[in-house]
């Protein structure tokens, strides 16, 4: 079945870098139509869309964090990680991964990891 | 981008009673509209895509409807675990959205 879960730091300091990788099992990054996306929710907010990656490569990017997210893929690890420069404590977030097939919606997610960002 | 607007943002209603929720897009999505419960503490879960198809292992009472801009989400005779947020959320164009969620308490 498939399965992903999430793994970073709990605690960052305003301006830093985070760095959040989702390790999955079930499915394969290189398999035709296959993607992974990020997806983060601010306590008592909505779901907000980050970034995704697709099976060929291809990347999509929040057009309002765009210039702060890079995401990538080790197809071998069957890891996705995302980076996200110069936090600010709005993004304090429960930051979910979650797999999509065919660009279709979020059909398996994982169990999230909240990120606070305080000095 | 394409802005998700989910009505009423809370409802009350009554155990076994029926549950409409509805979701409006500000331009038309076709039919790529997804469903997602979430409850305290979880992860979102699919309920329906493509506007209407049940995702699996989802119960028949929840029925999703519509096209377009306009969409609606049903369940029929609601149960104890029903209550949550619901979300709707469109990938016909990115960037993808969510709506602000629609949370589903007891009457």
């Amino acid at each position: 079945q498939i399965t992903l879960k999430e793994s970073g730091p709990t605690l960052v300091k305003p301006t830093q870098t985070l760095t959040l990788t989702c390790t999955f099992s079930g499915f394969s990054l290189s398999t035709s139509g296959v993607g992974v996306g990020w997806i983060r929710q601010p306590p008592g907010k909505a779901l907000e869309w980050l970034a995704l990656i697709y099976w060929d490569d291809d990347k999509r990017y929040s057009p309002s964090l765009k210039s702060r997210l890079t995401i990538t893929k080790d197809t071998s690890k069957n890891q996705v990680v995302l980076t996200m420069t110069n936090m600010d404590p709005v993004d304090t977030a429960t930051y979910y991964c979650a797999h999509v097939a065919a660009a279709g919606p979020f059909d398996y997610w994982g169990q999230g990891t909240l990120v606070t960002v305080s000095s | 981008e394409i802005v998700m607007t989910q009505s009423p943002a809370t409802l009350s209603v009554s155990p076994g009673e029926r549950a409409t929720l509805s979701c409006r897009a500000s331009q038309s999505v076709s039919s790529n509209l997804a469903w997602y419960q979430q409850k305290p503490g979880q992860a979102p879960r699919l309920l329906i895509y493509g506007a209407s198809t049940r995702a699996t292992g989802i119960p028949a009472r929840f029925s999703g409807s519509g096209s377009g801009t306009e969409f609606t989400l049903t369940i029929s005779s609601l149960q104890s675990e029903d209550f949550a947020v619901y979300y709707c959320q469109q990938y016909n164009n990115w960037p993808v959205t969510f709506g602000q969620g629609t949370k589903l308490e007891i009457k």
